[in-house]
């Protein structure tokens, strides 16, 4: 199955800092998945990504789907404490999703 | 509407007894998922089910695990003669249909521990 590296895997900011995790393949993905997952949570979907270079904004959270097609990108601006949790991509292919090990974001008050 | 429930949502088992972990999808969803979380780690895939069929089972680790959906709509996950290496949150999830394109809703997990 296809395969996607994430960092970093731990990411530590103070409140207001802007915030960025990173996915990325060596084979060209039919899409990316972003999930977030609170401490002592379950995975929730934030968004899906299906079109080269395709950027998309919730509120403060923007994604890119790279041109390529193999790396993608989450960026958090203005971080506040409610975005502590791990950050995940994931890849669907067929049916199943491959997650990447995922981005730990703490923030500090 | 609901969303995915898991039960138990803790389990404690000795090493070697069986033990059965239960996922209720969401409603008149079609497709079924387990997956195996170990802490710090993104969801491992296990198993997938279309209906009642078991479409692909090739992240079950070894035959100790098997699953199965036998209405097409509750799942149960079988893990025989358990070993402290099953350790795990094992998460159950859903979706409207088998497409790369939907999205998943998981459920709370059961935390499973093995002495």
């Amino acid at each position: 199955g296809q395969q996607v590296m994430q960092i970093p895997q731990y990411q530590h900011v103070q409140e207001g800092e802007d915030f960025t995790t990173y996915c990325n393949s060596s084979t060209t993905l039919s899409n990316i998945q972003w999930y977030k997952q609170r401490p002592g949570g379950h995975p929730v979907f934030l968004i899906q990504l299906v079109k080269s270079g395709e950027v998309k904004k919730q509120k403060r959270l923007t994604f890119q789907f790279g041109e390529a097609k193999k790396n993608s990108s989450l960026h958090i601006t203005a971080t506040q404490t409610t975005d502590v949790g791990t950050y995940f991509c994931a890849v669907g292919s067929n049916y199943k999703l491959t997650f990447g090990k995922g981005t730990l974001l703490t923030v500090n008050p | 509407g609901a969303g995915v429930s898991q039960s138990p949502r803790y389990k404690v088992t000795k090493r070697g007894q069986d033990v059965a972990l239960r996922c209720d999808p969401i409603s008149g969803h079609v497709s079924l998922y387990w997956y195996r979380q170990a802490l710090g780690q993104g969801p491992e895939f296990l198993t997938y089910f279309n209906y009642e069929a078991q479409q692909d089972k090739s992240g079950l680790p070894n035959d100790r695990f098997s699953a199965e959906r036998p209405e097409g709509s509750i799942s149960t996950l079988t893990i025989q003669r358990t070993e402290q290496r099953d350790s795990a949150m094992y998460r159950c999830a859903s979706s409207r249909t088998g497409s790369s394109t939907d999205t998943q809703y998981f459920g709370p997990g059961t935390r499973l521990t093995v002495l």
